[in-house]
């Protein structure tokens, strides 16, 4: 089962920053938290990951509490493009069996014009 | 190649047939993973490779479920006396090791009749 707990779903408007929150309290010391997205019938795509310092890259940030039990994704300024099911997945380490990612129902994030 | 690549892209079979899936994997990546995705919901793991190595196959829902990997590179998942209940999208993952971002091919949307 999923080890974390999201919002089904949530709009945002075009330009703006999209926040997208995920409580993960049983998250242990070594594992990671793991964020994809799946557009349409797509694939999923990898956006970030973190530990537990707050990370950025080109395309979100991750902000991860002090006490690791919860997050947010942030898409700085949102676009049509980015309407999809966002998933958060907690991980362990790669030298740990079990690699697999374990999606759970995700948030769908609805951006509009 | 430039990409995870899945082959048929769909397959229609009837009930009682076996089908075989292709997941051709970016070259050079160790890691390569199957899920199932049924409409609505969100991939599941079903097995895992490592090079030719099989480690975790506890995904696959019934021993009519099985997969290869045997030079390392390419994979195929088939499924035996298929049933209604196998359709779905199945989706290959690679990665360049274990515990990397995996990187998902565009599916086989298996449909059973």
């Amino acid at each position: 089962d999923a080890k974390t707990t999201q919002p089904p779903s949530m709009d945002c408007a075009e330009g703006r920053a999209a926040n997208l929150p995920c409580n993960h309290s049983t998250i242990s010391g070594n594992e990671y938290v793991y964020w994809y997205r799946q557009i349409h019938s797509q694939g999923p795509q990898y956006i970030i990951h973190g530990l537990k310092n707050n990370e950025t890259n080109e395309m979100a940030s991750l902000i991860i509490t002090e006490d690791r039990k919860s997050s947010t994704l942030i898409l700085p300024h949102a676009t049509l493009r980015d309407t999809a099911v966002y998933y958060c997945i907690v991980r362990g380490p790669a030298n740990q069996a079990g690699t697999a990612l374990i999606f759970g129902k995700g948030t769908t994030l609805s951006v509009s014009s | 190649g430039a990409g995870v690549s899945q082959s048929p892209r769909y397959k229609v079979t009837k009930r009682g047939q076996d089908v075989t899936l292709r997941c051709d994997p970016i070259s050079s990546h160790a890691t390569l993973y199957w899920y199932q995705q049924a409409l609505g919901q969100g991939p599941e793991f079903l097995t895992y490779f490592n090079y030719e190595a099989q480690p975790d196959k506890s995904g696959l829902p019934s021993d009519r479920f099985s997969a290869e990997r045997p030079e390392g590179s390419i994979s195929t998942l088939t499924i035996q006396r298929t049933e209604q209940r196998d359709s779905a999208m199945y989706r290959c993952a690679s990665s360049r090791t274990m515990g990397n971002e995996q990187f998902f091919g565009p599916g086989t949307r298996l449909t059973v009749l």
